[in-house]
């Protein structure tokens, strides 16, 4: 069964450093998404991306975030300047094909961000 | 958004059936039910989706009255395993791009 795929499964980093976040979506797919749930907390939607560019963001995507596409398999979260709260577990997601919307989400396994 | 309403957490015994009701009172007519469950360290997986009365598929059934303003998520025999956080959401079925919002949450522990 197709699935998706992130990595790295967890990244430490300091304070203001940027981190690129990647996932592997269904292949097919055409609607892709991240969320993150921090420690103890609800999942939280951040933003989604459709025909190469962001469809909709949460209030928690500000400036700091962006989403790429770079080629046709690879979808990326980056966070420019990272801060202690950005420590969370970060989850992509993807759904929807030519033949099928769908409002199922298909989650990958998440990367563990944690911030020193 | 409808607003849902559920328990915080269940206890069920091995073999158990389990049910977890959802309230959602101001559900809008092209709104659908849909459940996902979230074990621990892992992303949310998609269970079950319904609009009305009764879908079952192999993983659990829905069961849905007629004013919609509730349902409930039915596990049959639940094993060790189906311990989780499930999430009931309300919202558009067919809207590719919809985030998803989730509440807290039943945390479900299933006692041997």
């Amino acid at each position: 069964e197709p699935e998706v795929t992130q990595t790295p499964s967890h990244q430490v980093t300091q304070m203001g450093q940027e981190v690129i976040l990647r996932c592997v979506p269904i292949s097919n797919h055409l609607y892709f998404y991240w969320y993150r749930q921090i420690l103890g907390q609800k999942v939280e939607f951040l933003v989604s991306f459709y025909n190469n560019e962001i469809s909709e963001k949460s209030e928690i995507f500000d400036d700091q975030f962006s989403v790429e596409r770079p080629d046709g398999s690879n979808f990326t979260l980056k966070i420019r300047s990272t801060k202690l709260e950005d420590s969370a577990m970060y989850f992509c997601a993807s759904s929807g094909t030519e033949l099928r919307l769908s409002y199922e989400q298909y989650f990958g396994p998440g990367t563990r961000l944690t911030v020193t | 958004l409808a607003k849902t309403t559920q328990p915080i957490s269940m206890d069920s015994y091995e073999g158990q059936e389990v049910n977890i009701t959802c309230s959602h009172n101001n559900i809008a007519t092209n709104d659908y039910i849909t459940w996902y469950q979230q074990f621990p360290s892992q992303g949310p997986r998609f269970i079950i989706q319904g609009y009305k009365t009764k879908v079952t598929n192999e993983v659990a059934s829905l069961f849905i009255p007629a004013d919609r303003k509730s349902s409930t998520l039915s596990l049959p025999r639940v094993s060790l395993s189906d311990t989780a956080v499930y999430y009931c959401l309300v919202g558009g079925a067919f809207s590719g791009n919809t985030p998803l919002v989730f509440g807290k949450g039943t945390r479900l522990s299933v006692i041997a």
